[in-house]
């Protein structure tokens, strides 16, 4: 399975950007990366997927690298509510490896206020 | 919608007894997955079902964990006997269809211990 590798932790203040990295750089052409994040004391839960172009929606940006070895999660104004650790996840597109999610150690992300 | 619901919420048991632990998935999703959480080991998968069937279980540790879905609306996992290294929090996810682009919605996790 392709891993990911991601900070262990990092830090960030209230009512600033945070740019959270991943590195996949053994990424296949058919791997989807998928972000989950679990608040304290609580399930994870879905952030944002894309394929190859940057992705938007409510909770977050997903900026990835054109070579697609490695993408950004962007949070564009962190508050407290988002202290949590982050997953990079990568899935595939065909197989029963699409049904699963393969978590790894995450980034533990502080947000000061 | 409720979400998925988990019970019980916290689980303190001895060594060598028999622990259930249940979940609903959220209504009309075809997907139901268990996970555990320990320091660790991190997040791993255990058992995921489609349509109440399993489909991998590759990910059950040992004989002592064995997991069902009757229904649609229930599943359980149980651990028989249980032992301390199974303490760890117990999650279940539901998801509308299988595939990287349908999201896992997660429960709020059984925390056992076994002492």
């Amino acid at each position: 399975d392709a891993k990911t590798t991601q900070p262990n932790s990092m830090e960030s203040n209230e009512e600033e950007p945070v740019h959270l990295p991943c590195n996949h750089s053994t990424i296949s052409g058919t791997d989807y990366i998928h972000w989950y994040r679990q608040l304290p004391s609580q399930g994870p839960e879905y952030v944002i997927h894309g394929l190859t172009s940057n992705v938007n929606n409510r909770m977050a940006s997903l900026a990835i690298a054109e070579d697609r070895k490695s993408s950004t999660l962007i949070l564009h104004r962190a508050t407290l509510r988002d202290a949590a650790v982050y997953y990079c996840i990568l899935r595939g597109a065909y197989g029963g490896a699409t049904n699963k999610l393969i978590f790894g150690t995450g980034t533990l992300l502080a947000v000061q206020p | 919608d409720a979400g998925v619901i988990q019970s019980p919420r916290h689980e303190v048991t001895e060594m060598g007894q028999e622990v259930t632990l249940r979940c609903k998935p959220i209504s009309g999703h075809d997907y139901l997955f268990w996970y555990r959480q320990t320091m660790m080991r991190g997040l791993e998968l255990l058992i995921y079902f489609n349509n109440n069937v399993p489909i991998d279980d590759s990910g059950m540790p040992e004989d002592r964990f064995s997991a069902k879905m009757p229904n649609a609306s229930f599943s359980t996992l149980k651990i028989q006997p249980s032992e301390p290294r199974d303490s760890a929090v117990y999650f279940c996810a539901s998801s509308l269809r299988g595939g990287y682009s349908y999201e896992q919605y997660f429960g709020p996790g059984t925390r056992l211990t076994v002492t």
